[in-house]
């Protein structure tokens, strides 16, 4: 099974800020790595996936970048909606996905 | 638009079995498979399988294996998931969501199992 490694667990910035959460796996994902976005008793929101690409909606300042083992998700000048737990998604082991444990972005 | 919805909460005796439907529209059903992700009260996300809608082919995590059944049915668009022997530390909201990468989800569906 691949372990993603997320961290720091906490994120503690405020709006304006950049914000980088970093996203490891025990082994090459290539670039098949997602990233979602929940907030309290909402589900998952699919934010950026093949490493990289924006989905639908997802405003620019958003953006995901790496390949192989590390990756990481940026969000330029964070807006109050963006306090939220992040995690990343590998569908690589297209048979075992894994999610990480997820990193929270508080103020 | 895309839509993806859930059966209500459920409520379960150690031992016994859950069945969550998810009923989706707004896309080809075929076009899709499912995935089914769970999280446990303040826990994280867990992947627990991938059904393709197209020809019924599933992939569930290990730990699942044998307890788990994940069914579509292409008349109705509706996905199901099955867990059986249920134990406490299945109590979690169970949801839904379509595409490789779960580009749309379900509302969620919590599950409490206890005696």
């Amino acid at each position: 099974e691949i372990v993603l490694t997320q961290s720091p667990a906490t994120l503690s910035l405020s709006p304006g800020e950049r914000a980088t959460l970093s996203c490891r796996a025990s082994q090459s994902v290539y670039n098949f790595l997602a990233w979602y976005q929940q907030k309290p008793g909402q589900a998952p929101r699919l934010l950026i996936y093949d490493a990289s690409k924006r989905a639908a909606g997802i405003p620019p300042r958003f953006s995901g970048s790496g390949s192989g083992t590390d990756f990481t998700l940026t969000i330029n000048s964070l807006e109050p909606e963006d306090f939220a737990v992040y995690y990343c998604l590998q569908r690589s082991d297209w048979r075992r996905l894994t999610f990480g444990g997820g990193t929270k972005v508080d103020i | 638009q895309v839509q993806l919805v859930q059966s209500g909460p459920e409520v379960k005796k150690p031992g016994a079995s859950v069945k969550v439907s998810c009923k989706t529209s707004g896309y080809v059903f075929i076009d899709y498979g499912i995935n089914w992700v769970r999280q446990a009260p303040g826990q994280g996300l867990e992947w627990m399988g991938w059904i393709s809608a197209y020809n019924g082919n599933t992939n569930s995590a290990q730990k699942f294996q044998g307890r788990l059944t994940m069914t579509t049915d292409t008349s109705t668009n509706t996905a199901y998931m099955e867990l059986r022997s249920l134990r406490s530390d299945d109590t979690a909201v169970y949801y839904c969501a379509r595409g490789d990468y779960g580009v749309n989800w379900g509302q969620g569906t919590l599950v409490t199992v206890s005696s």
